[in-house]
C-alpha cells in the first residue's frame, strides 16, 4: 500500500508571494490534516479535512487556507508569505470514520520564504 | 500549563540499556495516545499507539499509559544506535474526531 505523498518536497517563495501544497492521502483514507512544524514551535496542527469539509481548524491567521477534493487528495494553500512561514508543512491521513484514528505522515514540504 | 509536555533531552542512554521517555497531558478527557519517532529531517512515525490503561508491548517497545495521573510513557529495550531520535507524545482528546496535540519531543541518543 502506497503511504502519504507530498508535492512538491521543497519549496523556495520570497515574501508576499503565495503558495499552493498537495497532499494525497493512502488509499481508503479519508481525513487528511496539515501541520505546521518549526524548530521553536514543534508540530502545530493547521486544519482537517474530512469528505471535502474542514472538520477542525487550528490557530492560525486566514492566509492559510485548504480544501479537499472528492478523490480524499487535499491542498493547501498559504496567501501573502512572511519569512516566519518558513517550515516543514506535514500532512498526515487516517481513516477518520470516527473512533481511535492512527494517522500517517507524508514526507512533508519544506517551505524557505526569503 | 502545555497540553502536552515531554522532557526536550536529550536523553542519552549506552547501547543496549532501556530508554525510558515520558509525556504528561492536562486534559483529563484525553482518549487515545501516540508515540511517533522523527529522524532528523524526516516526517514523524507512527510506532506505538495506546487506549487503555496498562502496558501495551510491540517488540523492543512498551507503551505505558496511566490515565489517572495523566502520564503516558514509551519504553524502548535493547537500545540500540539506530533509535537515536526524536520521539514526539500526540493525544488525541475526547472523540477521535479531534485533532492529534503533539508534545515537543524528547530527543534520545543512544551510545555505541
Amino acid at each position: 500500500k502506497a503511504g502519504v505523498t507530498q508535492t512538491p518536497r521543497y519549496l523556495i517563495k520570497t515574501r508576499g508571494q503565495q503558495v499552493t501544497l498537495s497532499c494525497s492521502p493512502i488509499s481508503g483514507h479519508r481525513s487528511v490534516s496539515w501541520y505546521q512544524q518549526t524548530p521553536g514551535q514543534g508540530l502545530q496542527f493547521l486544519f482537517e479535512y474530512f469528505s471535502e469539509t474542514q472538520r477542525n481548524k487550528g490557530n492560525f491567521p486566514g492566509r492559510f487556507s485548504g480544501r479537499q477534493f472528492s478523490n480524499s487528495r487535499s491542498e493547501m494553500n498559504v496567501s501573502t508569505l512572511e519569512l516566519g512561514d518558513s517550515a516543514l508543512y506535514l500532512c498526515a491521513s487516517s481513516r477518520g470514520g470516527g473512533g481511535y484514528n492512527e494517522q500517517f505522515f507524508g514526507p512533508g514540504t519544506r517551505l524557505t520564504v526569503l | 500549563q502545555k497540553e502536552v509536555e515531554q522532557n526536550s533531552g536529550p536523553l542519552s542512554v549506552p547501547e543496549g540499556a532501556i530508554a525510558s521517555l515520558n509525556c504528561t497531558y492536562s486534559d483529563r478527557g484525553s482518549q487515545s495516545f501516540f508515540w511517533y519517532r522523527q529522524y532528523s529531517g524526516k516526517s514523524p512515525e507512527l510506532i506505538m499507539f495506546i487506549y487503555s490503561n496498562g502496558d501495551k508491548e510491540d517488540g523492543r517497545f512498551t507503551a505505558q499509559l496511566n490515565k489517572a495521573s495523566q502520564y503516558v510513557s514509551l519504553l524502548i529495550r535493547d537500545s540500540q544506535p539506530s533509535d537515536s531520535a526524536t520521539y514526539l507524545c500526540a493525544v488525541i482528546r475526547n472523540s477521535g474526531n479531534t485533532p492529534l496535540v503533539f508534545g515537543k519531543g524528547t530527543r534520545l541518543s543512544v551510545i555505541a
